[in-house]
This record gives structure tokens, sequence and C-alpha cells, in this order.
């Protein structure tokens, strides 16, 4: 069964804190994805990488970092956490090829930031 | 660049009747499209998807979707809902191609089911 686990399913921090939200997926894949979820305006991606070391900004990366030292962990960062970064993260992956191949979600992190 | 519009943020409908959530994309290119759901505290789940071929898909849990290219819609339907739907629907699309990665989702549909 596929799967894809977060590290933390709830995180308060409190404003101006560095904060890491780990990914790991035990799906050989070569894609990962961060995604914010806010209510109303539905997913939009932060960042995602198709490799390890390899990373493109999403339509939001701004306030965020990412890392992809190994291929199953993808780290979404955020350096001095504010708080309109509170939110829902979600993070998925999905395989290589010549199309489209399904992406596979997390469970999600729920952010406070205080 | 594609967009994606779900028509109504909020669905109430009773218990064992039909439901049709809408989703219109626009593009300047073909697209592939999705319905994804989520669960009260999960992640996403592929219901179903639109690559090629028929234009009648069907999905898990007894949902159907119809691509419809000349008014560029994509809505999903079940003839008879349970309780168990409860949950928010994102329609989202992709560009199919080398190196595609990136879907673009709507802002989703909270499906109540009432008993």
């Amino acid at each position: 069964d596929v799967k894809v686990t977060q590290s933390s399913r709830y995180l308060v921090k409190r404003t101006g804190e560095k904060v890491f939200l780990e990914c790991v997926q035990d799906m050989d894949h070569e894609n990962m994805f961060w995604y914010r979820q806010d209510p109303g305006l539905g997913l939009r991606l932060i960042y995602f990488s198709y490799d390890v070391k390899m990373k493109e900004k999403g339509d939001i990366p701004e306030g965020y970092s990412v890392s992809r030292e190994k291929k199953e962990r993808f780290s979404l960062i955020l350096e001095s956490a504010s708080t309109n970064q509170t939110s829902m993260y979600l993070c998925a992956s999905g395989a290589a090829g010549p199309e489209y191949n399904e992406q596979f979600f997390g469970p999600g992190t729920r952010l406070t930031v205080l | 660049a594609q967009s994606v519009t779900q028509l109504d943020s909020q669905v109430p409908v009773f218990e064992e009747a039909p439901v049709e959530l809408r989703c219109n994309y626009s593009s300047s290119v073909s697209v592939y499209l999705f319905w994804y759901v989520q669960y009260p505290n999960q992640g996403l789940q592929l219901l179903l998807k639109y690559l090629s071929g028929s234009t009648l898909v069907k999905g898990i849990n007894g949902f159907e979707a119809e691509f419809n290219k000349s008014q560029t819609s994509f809505h999903l339907r079940k003839p008879s809902v349970h309780i168990s739907d409860t949950a928010e629907y994102f329609c989202a699309v992709i560009v199919p191609g080398a190196g595609s990665y990136q879907l673009t989702f709507g802002k989703g549909t909270k499906l109540s089911v009432i008993p």
C-alpha cells in the first residue's frame, strides 16, 4: 500500500521561530510536492522537487524553502514563521514519466503560528 | 495558464438523493482532469481522472464524471449519496507532457449529506 507520511499532524509555533515540516514517501517516487491548503482557496503549490537536491518554485514560494537530501524525504522550512503562515500543509509524491502520474497525498500538518 | 472554477463552495443534500458537483476549467491547450476527495482530517484521495478516450469516467465509491470539451466542464455526479460521502471535493487539471508536474486545483466544494 502506498504511503506518504508527515512528521506531525498538529504543530503550534511562535512568530519568528524556524519551523521544519518533514515528509517521507515509501514508493521510490522521483517527484515530491508541498502544498498549502486554506479555506476558500483550495490547494496552492509552494515548491516541488523532481530529483534529489533539485527544486522548483510553485505558485507561492515566498517565506518558504525546501530541502531534499534523500529521495524519500522532502522538507519544508519556514525560516521565520509568521501568523499568515498558519495553515494546513499537504505533502504529495508521484512517479516521473513522459506524461502524468498520479500524486499521492499525506494526511497533512495543521500549523498554527501564534 | 490554466484555471479551475468550482461553482459551489457548499452543497447540502439529503441521504440517498443524487448530487452533482460542478467544475469548469479554462485552458488554451488540452488538459487532463481529476477529482480528489478529502475526508475530515485526512489528505486527498483520487476519485477519478480523465486522460483520454470515453468522456464518461467512473471512479471509486460510485462517483462518475463527464468531460465536456465544448463547455469546458468536468462535473462530478453520484446517483445516491451516503452519509459517508460527506467530505470536501476538489477538481484539478494538469497540462500533459514531458516534465508536467503542476496540478492546478479548484477552491473545493464541501458536500454535506443530511440524514
